[in-house]
């Protein structure tokens, strides 16, 4: 099926640094999603983006969605401890009919571990 | 009041047992999901449903029944559980299957450990 390659699949980072991460698909996608997740619960959407070169950031979090629409970044200036967690990307794709359907494909991943 | 809620938040059974995990959303959303999380931590749709309605159904075993009984429940039967189903079992819901992206809510998930 349809994967999503993300990448670092863990960064270890000092409080302070900037962090980027990206995901990268053979296919196209309609949108771009990127999660969070904190130990013991669900994912909790950062940032969504809709159109190919859209720049959205949200608070010390940017991501952008590639021109090509196969790939994206996200990048967290100035990280803080609380920045802990399991980040993920998703795309969705629509139909030919224009209903998604919902479906969410999810990259692998990244473990984000920032030392104070 | 929590939006997205399953019952139970852990789950240890046998090989061979037959168990359910229960979800309710509080929001009024149209569409809810069941995903897996491995443990890899990757996440993988299962199931979604819209107004009671079976949408997705990602090849998964037939050994696993969603049921809604209502729109704001989406309950996962599983029959004679095997080792490979150890895993994370995610709830989720949108407002609906719009053409534009509807955020989707995750629960806190069920931790289901197969011996």
């Amino acid at each position: 099926g349809q994967q999503l390659n993300q990448s670092p699949q863990s960064m270890f980072i000092q409080e302070g640094e900037d962090v980027s991460m990206n995901c990268t698909s053979s296919s196209i996608f309609n949108t771009w999603l990127w999660y969070k997740q904190d130990p013991g619960e669900g994912p909790v959407l950062l940032i969504a983006l809709y159109k190919a070169g859209e720049l959205t950031s949200n608070g010390r979090l940017t991501a952008q969605f590639g021109i090509t629409r196969k790939d994206s970044f996200l990048n967290i200036s100035a990280s803080i401890p609380s920045d802990v967690g399991i980040y993920f990307c998703a795309g969705q794709r629509y139909t030919a009919g224009g209903t998604s359907y919902g479906k969410l494909t999810f990259g692998q991943g990244t473990i984000l571990t920032v030392h104070p | 009041d929590t939006a997205v809620s399953q019952t139970p938040k852990y789950l240890v059974t046998q090989m061979g047992n037959d168990k359910s995990i229960k979800c309710e959303q509080n929001l009024g959303h149209d569409t809810m999901y069941w995903y897996k999380q491995d443990s890899k931590k990757f996440l993988k749709i299962m199931f979604s449903y819209n107004n009671k309605e079976l949408i997705i159904n990602e090849t998964v075993p037939n050994r696993f029944s969603p049921k809604s009984p209502d729109k704001a429940h989406l309950n996962l039967h599983i029959n004679s559980l095997e080792l490979g189903d150890s895993a994370v079992y995610f709830c989720a819901s949108s407002q609906d299957l719009a053409v534009a992206y509807n955020e989707q809510f995750f629960g806190p998930g069920t931790r289901l450990t197969v011996l």
